[in-house]
């Protein structure tokens, strides 16, 4: 089954305290993002990846790290969390083909509380 | 890409057609419009998109004007499940980012 897996699904943190969400793919898609959504803002998206090793800032970049050193993961890593990052998560990933354009497919979330 | 438009709430009693309407009247030559809906804090999931001609797949059915400048998804026998919010994308052949608005949120009631 195609699927974008992400994991944790909930994550209560403490400030500084480095983590991890990780992201995983089974379609071989180039294309990998993430997102987060907070009330009354919508989903904004924080880095995305065309292909492996080449990573690019979205909208909301500040405070966040990826990296894409295989083609089926794409890790966001928050290496001092702040409570202003409390938010809900999310990855995707999509076939990118510069020329044609493919759905994209969203992971379940990471619900992600900093206090 | 182009900015879109679409009421911020709907209701449509279950088993009747819902009519999705989507404004995006700065729409250009290469760009398609997408739809997707998020039911209750899920990951987003892909329905449909569509260039300038009519588009139907097994979750609904896409109507783009003939001028492009509006579009309407159409849920043809809602269903309480599908209840959530629907998001109109305009975006430009190839380039892979998605921007959401705020979306409709469609409520289907017994």
């Amino acid at each position: 089954e195609a699927q974008v897996t992400q994991n944790p699904r909930y994550l209560i943190t403490v400030t500084g305290k480095k983590l991890t969400v990780t992201c995983s793919q089974n379609m071989n898609h180039e294309y990998m993002s993430w997102y987060r959504q907070d009330p009354g803002l919508g989903l904004r998206q924080i880095y995305y990846s065309m292909n492996v090793e080449v990573t690019d800032k979205g909208d909301v970049p500040e405070g966040y790290k990826v990296s894409r050193k295989e083609k089926r993961n794409f890790p966001l890593i928050l290496e001092s969390p702040s409570p202003n990052q409390t938010s809900l998560y999310f990855c995707a990933s999509s076939q990118y083909t510069g020329g044609s354009n493919t759905e994209a497919f969203f992971g379940q979330g990471t619900r992600l509380t900093v206090v | 890409d182009a900015k879109t438009t679409q009421p911020p709430s709907m209701d449509c009693a279950e088993g009747r057609a819902a009519n999705l309407p989507c404004n995006h009247s700065t729409i250009s030559g290469n760009e398609y419009v997408y739809w997707y809906r998020q039911i209750h804090s899920q990951g987003p999931q892909y329905i449909i998109h569509g260039l300038k001609n009519n588009e139907t797949n097994e979750m609904a059915s896409l109507i783009i004007t003939e001028d492009r400048k509006s579009s309407t998804l159409i849920l043809p026998h809602a269903t309480l499940r599908d209840t959530a919010v629907y998001y109109c994308i305009v975006r430009v052949s190839g380039y892979s980012t998605l921007t959401f608005g705020k979306g409709t949120m469609l409520l289907v009631s017994p």
